[in-house]
């Protein structure tokens, strides 16, 4: 099955720095790598996705870059703000499977004002 | 109106007790799914529903079982509770389709054992 490897777990970055997360992924059949945003107290909520036919994907400032060969993508959040705080998970589907998401194990993002 | 709702929100209760969970959604999706967050924030798979059958079940112990009244609705029921099983219990829909679609979440149900 799907094993998802996210790096770092801990971030911190001042207001208006960039910041960037990594993910691994084993499957070579996963085919959508979403990223979720979960704030204190709430469920994870999609904030951008990208599929395998598709090497990089933005979304105002948020960026999504897709390595198949190398099977890694990446999350970056550029220009941040206090309310970038939270934890972000990466997830992959795997080939198979009705959509199960394997998640990375979390990053903690802080960002200082 | 909201998408996928759990209920209850937070739920406390004693060892060897027998608990439910609710989950509805009104996104018209046909797979819906329970997912467990533990104390490190770890989210992992527990069961997948697609048109009420069960297609996912990530060797959970068989004190949970899951189920699907409807498309619509996905209970998860929790015999003889151990200390172990507190953690966040996470409901979710989607489209379904082995491509894979956006996941849609609840907001949670904190679950502690005493």
């Amino acid at each position: 099955g799907e094993n998802v490897e996210q790096h770092p777990s801990t971030l911190s970055v001042q207001e208006g720095d960039s910041a960037v997360i990594k993910c691994t992924y084993s499957d070579s059949a996963s085919n959508y790598f979403p990223w979720y945003k979960q704030e204190l107290g709430k469920g994870p909520q999609l904030i951008i996705d990208i599929r395998s036919n598709v090497g990089e994907k933005k979304d105002q400032r948020i960026a999504v870059t897709l390595n198949k060969t190398a099977k890694h993508f990446s999350l970056h959040i550029t220009e941040t703000q206090p309310e970038d705080s939270a934890v972000y998970f990466c997830a992959g589907t795997g080939g198979t499977s009705y959509g199960k998401l394997t998640f990375g194990q979390g990053t903690i993002l802080t960002v200082h004002p | 109106d909201t998408a996928v709702s759990q209920t209850p929100k937070y739920l406390v209760t004693q060892m060897g007790n027998d608990k439910s969970i609710k989950c509805e959604q009104n996104l018209g999706h046909d797979t819906m799914y329970w997912y467990k967050q533990d104390s490190k924030k770890f989210l992992k798979i527990m069961f997948s529903y697609n048109n009420k059958e069960l297609i996912i079940n990530e060797t959970v112990p068989n004190r949970f079982s899951p189920k699907s009244p409807d498309k619509a609705h996905l209970n998860l029921h929790i015999n003889s509770l151990e200390l172990g099983d507190s953690a966040v219990y996470f409901c979710a829909s989607s489209p379904g389709g082995i491509k894979g679609t956006e996941a849609f979440f609840g907001q949670g149900t904190r679950l502690t054992v005493v």
